[in-house]
């Protein structure tokens, strides 16, 4: 089964800095997709950002970007110029064919944003 | 509005006393999923549906049943619930299997078991 690791379990920034959330997983499929979800204290899971196994390229949403290192396995977020309202338990998750169709999710890192 | 409807979103109950949290999406879509989120665990995948009639064990089936009759339902029945059932629960559905769909998450239901 596939595992996914984030070694942080709080994290926190000053608003408008920048700041990183790390997340590392282990599989030996080719085709895969990475997730960072968002969940805020309303509970609700809100998809924030994705990642193809196969796109080179890093995904960028606004001032949402990752880092992805496929060799590494290795999928950290940044977030830039933080905003209060980015204060929120993030989970990275992993889904491909294999994984039973399943999104596995780390056990998450609680972010804290201080004006 | 395109949305993933659970209901209860909150229930305390006892054990032993058979309930049923209910899930709907509008959004026509083929897979549904249940998770369970426990402090310092994350998500698990209780089962889950590909379609109307097929259903299949997630990570942490014990305890639970599902049910696919209809396209846009997907009940999860706890027919025997224990103290350790006690956690907040999330449907989820995504338009296709492939991993590339996005999951797209219900409320959340807290359950206490008394």
């Amino acid at each position: 089964a596939q595992t996914v690791t984030q070694s942080q379990p709080e994290m926190s920034v000053q608003e408008a800095e920048t700041v990183t959330l790390s997340c590392t997983y282990d599989t030996s499929e080719s085709d895969y997709y990475l997730f960072w979800y968002k969940q805020p204290p309303s509970r609700q899971m809100i998809l924030v950002i994705r990642q193809e196994a196969y796109k080179q390229q890093n995904a960028t949403e606004n001032r949402f970007s990752v880092n992805f290192q496929k060799a590494a396995k290795s999928f950290s977020l940044k977030i830039s110029d933080s905003q209060l309202g980015d204060a929120a338990m993030y989970f990275c998750a992993y889904r491909s064919v294999d994984s039973g169709y399943a999104l596995n999710f780390g056990k998450g890192t609680s972010l804290l944003v201080t004006p | 509005e395109a949305q993933v409807t659970q209901n209860p979103r909150y229930l305390i109950t006892v054990t032993g006393k058979k309930l049923t949290v209910t899930c709907s999406q509008n959004m026509n879509h083929e897979y549904m999923s249940w998770y369970r989120q426990d402090p310092g665990l994350g998500l698990r995948q209780i089962y889950y549906s590909m379609n109307v009639e097929v259903t299949d064990k997630g990570d942490v089936p014990e305890g639970y049943k599902v049910s696919r009759k209809e396209k846009r339902n997907f009940p999860l029945i706890l027919e025997s619930p224990s103290p350790n059932q006690t956690s907040l629960y999330f449907c989820a559905s995504s338009l296709g299997t492939g991993p590339y769909n996005e999951q797209f998450f219900g409320p959340g239901t807290r359950l206490t078991v008394l």
